[in-house]
């Protein structure tokens, strides 16, 4: 079935360290790809996303690229701050069940000072 | 700009109680969508409403009903709560069910059930 697997955490890393979240995919299709971001006691934020290949999703200096060939959306950051400190979610979006979301199981980020 | 309100955000129940949680969105979105979060296993969807007055299983839905109360309300209800129903429970809502529609989520409901 379609699913998503991101590397298990925590990943520790220290300010201005260079981040790599990796993720890949199964899905039948071309699906949508996601970031979302959930900080400490909050609900999941959208982080970036790609809807088609190589295409690149950016934000807040987070980068992901869209790569069809490997089935892969590594997420990317040059120099974490402590308030990266986050569990980050990759996401792929189907046609079945409305469009629903399938989330890989969150990597915990800390960054420390 | 509340965005999603989710209520109640902690609830302790025990087994077999029933409880409805409530989820608010003031951004004149479509669809609504409750999700539950357990350890190592993301997020995985329980029901949702592509539009008012409809209501569709997702992955997860045995043990739970839900409501499409009005457009901005849509409530989860657990009629007879059982241990593996403990997680953290969250609403969230999208303009449409395209495919790249950004979902809003609430801050969430911790539930346990004993």
């Amino acid at each position: 079935g379609d699913s998503v697997t991101q590397m298990e955490g925590p990943v520790t890393l220290s300010e201005e360290a260079f981040l790599t979240i990796n993720c890949t995919y199964t899905a039948t299709g071309y699906p949508s790809l996601f970031w979302y971001v959930q900080y400490p006691g909050e609900g999941l934020q959208l982080l970036l996303k790609a809807t088609k290949a190589d295409d690149k999703g950016s934000n807040k200096g987070f980068e992901a690229t869209y790569r069809k060939e490997t089935t892969s959306f590594h997420l990317e950051k040059g120099s974490v701050q402590v308030s990266d400190s986050a569990v980050y979610f990759c996401a792929l979006r189907l046609m079945e069940y409305g469009n629903k979301l399938v989330f890989g199981a969150g990597t915990i980020l800390r960054v420390k000072s | 700009n509340a965005g999603v309100t989710q209520t109640p955000k902690f609830q302790v129940l025990k087994t077999g109680q029933s409880m409805t949680l409530q989820c608010a969105q003031d951004m004149n979105h479509n669809s609504m969508y409750w999700y539950r979060q357990d350890p190592g296993m993301g997020l995985r969807l329980i029901y949702y409403s592509a539009s008012e007055g409809t209501t569709d299983k997702g992955e997860v839905p045995n043990g739970y009903n839900v409501s499409r109360l009005n457009k901005r309300e849509f409530s989860l209800r657990l009629e007879s709560a059982a241990p593996s129903q403990t997680s953290v429970y969250f609403c969230a809502s999208s303009e449409g069910t395209g495919a790249y529609e950004k979902l809003f989520f609430g801050s969430g409901t911790q539930l346990s059930v004993l």
